[in-house]
């Protein structure tokens, strides 16, 4: 079974900085995807960035950006420019490519605070 | 418009008791999730239909069954309800294909007493 792990339980950053979430599973498929997801305090669960597994290049949404280290199986997120709404519980989470209608599977969380 | 829309969004009910959540998705999607969060807010899957067909179940307890009439609805009933059972669940939805992004409802926190 895929399993994934956030390490850091909690963060914090300074408006305008940049700060990176880890994020590491575990899979012996080839085929899968990899996506954070962000839950504000409003408690719905966006999407913030996803990737393919067979794509070396990293994902870039504006100032979300990955670091997809294949062979380590490591995922990390980038936040660039940070801002007070980027407050937020950050999920992330693995799919495998093989399975119609596959689950996600959900690290434990990063709370991430966004100091003014 | 609201994608994928549950109710209700807060549900307080005694021991013992049953009650369902209901959830709704316009977005055409052919399979839906029920997601269980937890008070330490670690998500977990337990269920996921595919145009309508039971395609996961999770070790949930057989007092959770998930009813879905057409594959726009996916409805969570839950009979005998326990303390523990007291969490956030969600409802997603998403297009077949491993890429395809899950949007979920604004999930329906649950408080049993």
């Amino acid at each position: 079974a895929q399993t994934v792990t956030q390490s850091q339980p909690e963060m914090s950053v300074q408006e305008a900085e940049t700060v990176t979430l880890s994020c590491t599973y575990d899979t012996s498929e080839s085929d899968y995807y990899l996506f954070w997801y962000k839950q504000p305090p409003s408690r719905q669960m966006i999407l913030v960035i996803r990737q393919e597994a067979y794509k070396q290049q990293n994902a870039t949404e504006n100032r979300f950006s990955v670091n997809f280290q294949k062979a380590a199986k490591s995922f990390s997120l980038k936040i660039s420019d940070s801002q007070l709404g980027d407050a937020a519980m950050y999920f992330c989470a693995y799919r495998s490519g093989a399975t119609s209608g596959s689950r996600l599977t959900f690290g434990e969380g990063t709370q991430l605070t966004v100091n003014p | 418009d609201t994608a994928v829309s549950q109710t209700p969004k807060y549900l307080v009910t005694q021991m013992g008791n049953d009650k369902s959540i209901k959830c709704e998705q316009n977005l055409g999607h052919d399979t839906m999730y029920w997601y269980k969060q937890d008070s330490k807010k670690f998500l977990k899957i337990m269920f996921s239909y595919n145009n309508k067909e039971l395609i996961i179940n999770e070790t949930v307890p057989n007092r959770f069954s998930p009813k879905s009439p057409d594959k726009a609805h996916l409805n969570l009933h839950i009979n005998s309800l326990e303390l523990g059972d007291s969490a956030v669940y969600f409802c997603a939805s998403s297009q077949v294909g491993g890429y395809a992004e899950a949007f979920f409802g604004q999930g329906t926190r649950l408080t049993v007493v």
